[in-house]
């Protein structure tokens, strides 16, 4: 089983509209969460953390949900601009300190006029 | 503001070559890794180090080595490069439990 899954999309959603995106991980043991945002043909950057208290950031609205461990993030008001893959990924800490990053495959997304 | 920068955008080698991608960042931070991203996969973690002189293994480490003989600097080797490592080669640095920041990733070509 993949540490962490997600829809691959599509999604092809028009300006304005509100998407979610659902991730889940399999690893109990995984201790933060982020939203990566990565175009086309470029490195992926850090679109926000996920804090077990869920978290907004402007139009993005992040949740994790432990007990089911499941990770959400919410887009409002989509912008032409936030067209993208979105990666899910998870820290799965090893013994005292020191985990890796485990990515989703990544959700695409293309927002049009 | 991190800066991680990886030595080329663009390299084309020919198969059997003996092929380095450097990588250095600029905010002391602990943890480097190297990542190669292929459509339909995702990326994949080859491998990653905790400090200077320390390396592990990630998920896909055949064919591959690496040096970390300073802090800043992480440098991925292809030992005898092979058309199945044409790919997106992604270095990224952390301070750990924190989100990691990347490179521009470098598109290397075997031939």
């Amino acid at each position: 089983r993949k540490e962490v899954e997600q829809d691959p999309g599509p999604f092809n959603v028009p300006e304005g509209a509100t998407v979610a995106f659902n991730c889940t991980y399999s690893n109990s043991a995984s201790q933060s969460f982020f939203w990566y945002r990565q175009d086309c043909r470029k490195e992926p950057k850090l679109l926000m953390s996920v804090y077990s208290s869920g978290n907004e950031d402007g139009r993005f609205t992040a949740q994790l949900n432990r007990a089911s461990q499941y990770i959400s993030l919410l887009i409002r008001d989509s912008k032409l601009s936030d067209s993208a893959t979105y990666l899910c990924v998870v820290n799965v800490g090893r013994g005292s300190t020191l985990g890796r990053l485990y990515f989703g495959r990544g959700t695409q997304l293309t927002v049009w006029p | 503001d991190v800066k991680v920068t990886q030595s080329s955008r663009y390299l084309v080698k020919r198969t059997g070559e003996k092929v380095f991608l450097e990588c250095v960042q600029d905010m002391d931070h602990e943890n480097m890794f190297w990542y190669r991203q292929d459509p339909g996969l995702g990326l994949r973690l080859i491998y990653f180090s905790y400090d200077v002189k320390m390396k592990e293994k990630g998920d896909i480490p055949e064919g591959y080595s690496v040096s970390r003989e300073k802090k800043e600097r992480f440098s991925l080797i292809l030992e005898s490069a092979s058309t199945n490592q044409t790919s997106m080669y992604l270095c990224a640095s952390e301070v750990s439990n924190q989100p990691q920041h990347f490179g521009d990733g470098t598109r290397l070509s075997i031939l």
